[in-house]
């Protein structure tokens, strides 16, 4: 079953905090957070591992709660180039980096 | 810089033929996965790899088989394609993080 992301679209102007939420109703092991601009491939932005740990990608950070089975995306004083869709990535297992992919979260930027 | 390359950026093809996306990967990477992306659905497992010859199925493995001989290679192969098949197609390789293809936009008519 895929992971829920929250919410599906949202228009921040520059210089606005974003946070996009993916919960899944499966114990996980590890979450990844992928953005893609339209016409082009996502790219990997972080991994979180079991262990509650935050992890941070210049003013992008994230954060997993393993009890809740939930990970949250922050940007912090968005930026043009934040735009594009965010995907959660979630995985069971150890090692395989099998991962189920939520339906996206569309952020849009505007000056 | 590290490459995962798919043969075909955008393909055509008939009802009932069969068609084959390739996806090569220079980082030595053992595990190698195909999605399909369709609008509202987001990225759907359709097989994936582990280590040469070994396979699995992913969450939509119907209608789609894979072929992994050598470790950089991973086929995705589409027996006889139907419209429901057109869709992005996109090939991934892991260690930490994936590392996607550019996708093949295949279209069935």
């Amino acid at each position: 079953q895929q992971p829920v992301q929250s919410p599906q679209a949202v228009i921040l102007r520059e210089g606005e905090d974003a946070v996009i939420n993916c919960s899944s109703s499966k114990a996980l092991y590890s979450v990844h957070w992928y953005r893609q601009k339209h016409g082009e491939a996502p790219v990997f932005l972080m991994i979180l591992l079991k262990g509650g740990e935050q992890k941070g990608h210049e003013k992008i950070s994230a954060s997993f709660n393993e009890k809740k089975q939930q990970s949250s995306l922050y940007l912090t004083a968005s930026q043009l180039s934040y735009s594009g869709t965010y995907f959660c990535g979630t995985g069971a297992n150890f090692g395989n980096e099998k991962l189920t992919f939520g339906t996206g979260t569309r952020l849009t930027i505007i000056p | 810089d590290v490459k995962v390359t798919q043969s075909s950026r955008y393909l055509v093809k008939r009802t009932g033929e069969k068609v084959f996306l390739e996806c090569v990967q220079d980082m030595d990477h053992e595990n190698m996965f195909w999605y399909r992306q369709d609008p509202g659905l987001g990225l759907r497992l359709i097989y994936f790899s582990y280590d040469v010859k070994m396979k699995e199925k992913g969450d939509i493995p119907e209608g789609y088989s894979v072929s992994r001989e050598k470790k950089e290679r991973f086929s995705l192969i589409l027996e006889s394609a139907s419209t429901n098949q057109t869709s992005m197609y996109l090939c991934a390789s892991s260690r930490y993080g994936y590392t996607f293809g550019s996708g093949t936009r295949l279209t069935v008519v």
